[in-house]
């Protein structure tokens, strides 16, 4: 089965630029898809297709994938910003696959 | 604006069983497949079912598969999901989350979700 992997959590200054990332198998041939999820809330669509901001998601965020990582960048980070973020992708085999979750925390 | 609106969550005793629906608003429901997502206490997501669009094609992941039954309604823009045979660890919160699909590049992700609603198997 096709597995992703994430840190448990990330920690980054208030300001600072923050990077979580992604793990699995050659994921630089699959589509990355970036959810945020704040503290008894649904997750939230952050990035789409490994590059691509939803409308109403800051410019702030943005996306890459290559490689056997991808890889969620979170610029001038914000208190607001902290939140568990989970990657996900589709397989053909596994099908629908979330990553772990990595806690964001801004310092 | 789209919406997704879960209801039927509650206490249950293990071997019980409970129905969630999920009702859908703000676009053409019948157009997408939807899926159920939970998420046990302090842990992460896992996908657990979905049905197409038609309601002919219905998925599960191996940890439900038997025991659960996802199913749509078009014409009232509703989804649920039948859970029996409950066990402890069936406690999570149920999230529905509608899903886009881009098949020529195989891929789909899903947005929105609703708010989610939790269910807690005792045992």
């Amino acid at each position: 089965s096709y597995e992703l992997t994430q840190s448990l959590s990330v920690s980054v200054a208030l300001g600072q630029t923050a990077r979580i990332t992604c793990g699995g198998n050659n994921i630089g041939s699959k589509n990355v898809h970036w959810y945020q999820q704040k503290p008894g809330q649904a997750p939230v669509l952050v990035i789409y297709r490994d590059t691509n901001r939803p409308s109403g998601i800051p410019e702030r965020f943005s996306g890459s994938n290559s490689g056997n990582t991808a890889t969620l960048t979170i610029s001038r980070a914000q208190a607001g910003d902290e939140a568990d973020y989970y990657c996900q992708v589709w397989d053909n085999t596994s099908g629908w696959v979330f990553g772990g979750g990595t806690k964001l925390t801004v310092l | 604006d789209e919406q997704l609106l879960e209801s039927g969550g509650g206490l249950v005793q293990s071997g019980g069983s409970l129905r969630l629906s999920c009702a859908a608003s703000g676009f053409t429901f019948s157009n997408f497949a939807i899926s159920w997502v939970r998420q046990a206490p302090g842990k992460g997501l896992e996908w657990v079912s979905a049905v197409s669009g038609g309601g002919d094609s219905t998925y599960y992941a191996d940890s439900v598969r038997g025991r659960f039954t996802i199913s749509r309604d078009n014409s009232k823009n509703t989804l649920f999901l039948q859970m029996s045979s409950l066990r402890a660890e069936d406690t999570a919160v149920y999230y529905c989350a509608k899903e886009i699909l881009v098949a020529e590049a195989g891929t789909m992700w899903f947005d929105p979700w609703g708010q989610g609603t939790l269910v807690t198997v005792s045992s």
